[in-house]
């Protein structure tokens, strides 16, 4: 089955500065990724997805990720935050076939104005 | 309009008694999910069906029971409820026959508070 580590589940910074959060997967076939996002007090609204083509993927409100194979990786970038950037942040993994979606901890964003 | 709904929002009630959450999805999904996220915000997975068959059951306890009446619907009752039980409930939905991914959509969640 497949597993997903998130790492600093706590991260804080100033508006402007540039956000990167880690995402791992372990599992060997074909997956697709996911990044969702959690506003204080909402649900999960999806932020950006890979399932095939250009490794490096654009999401909404300027986040992007990029696709790593070799490295099991799919990591969330922002290069300029903001305070309404402040939310929970998961990454989701399907391995293709399965329609389980495996879930890491999440990342807790607090962006200081 | 919203995809996916939960109804209630907020429910509170006390140990030992019997509740109900109920979800319903107008996106045309042939599969839908509950998820448990605990306070630490760590996000579950507990029962998913798809065209109201069972296909996923995690280690739940037997108090909890999902019920779908119809592919759009997903309720989930659970009897006796303990004070480990609080927690905010969500529902989701996705298309899995013809999808080339597994695109889960959420609904609004249901905070659930035993006392």
């Amino acid at each position: 089955a497949q597993s997903v580590s998130q790492h600093n589940h706590h991260v804080i910074l100033s508006e402007a500065a540039s956000l990167e959060l880690g995402c791992n997967y372990s599992y060997g076939g074909t997956v697709n990724l996911f990044w969702y996002v959690q506003y204080p007090g909402q649900h999960l609204q999806l932020l950006l997805k890979y399932f095939s083509g250009d490794p490096l993927v654009k999401g909404i409100k300027g986040f992007e990720a990029e696709f790593i194979k070799s490295k099991f990786s799919f990591n969330l970038r922002k290069p300029s935050v903001q305070w309404s950037d402040t939310a929970e942040y998961f990454c989701a993994v399907n391995a293709q076939g399965n329609n389980r979606l495996a879930f890491g901890k999440g990342n807790q964003v607090v962006v200081i104005p | 309009d919203t995809a996916v709904s939960q109804t209630p929002k907020y429910l509170v009630t006390q140990m030992g008694n019997d509740k109900s959450i109920k979800c319903e999805q107008n996106l045309g999904h042939d599969t839908m999910y509950w998820y448990k996220q605990d306070s630490k915000k760590f996000l579950k997975i507990m029962f998913s069906y798809n065209n109201k068959e069972l296909i996923i059951n995690e280690t739940v306890p037997n108090r909890f029971s999902p019920k779908s009446p119809d592919k759009a619907h997903l309720n989930l009752h659970i009897n006796s409820l303990e004070l480990g039980d609080s927690a905010v409930y969500f529902c989701a939905s996705s298309q899995i026959a013809g999808a080339v991914y597994n695109e889960q959509f959420f609904g609004p969640g249901t905070r659930l508070t035993v006392l």
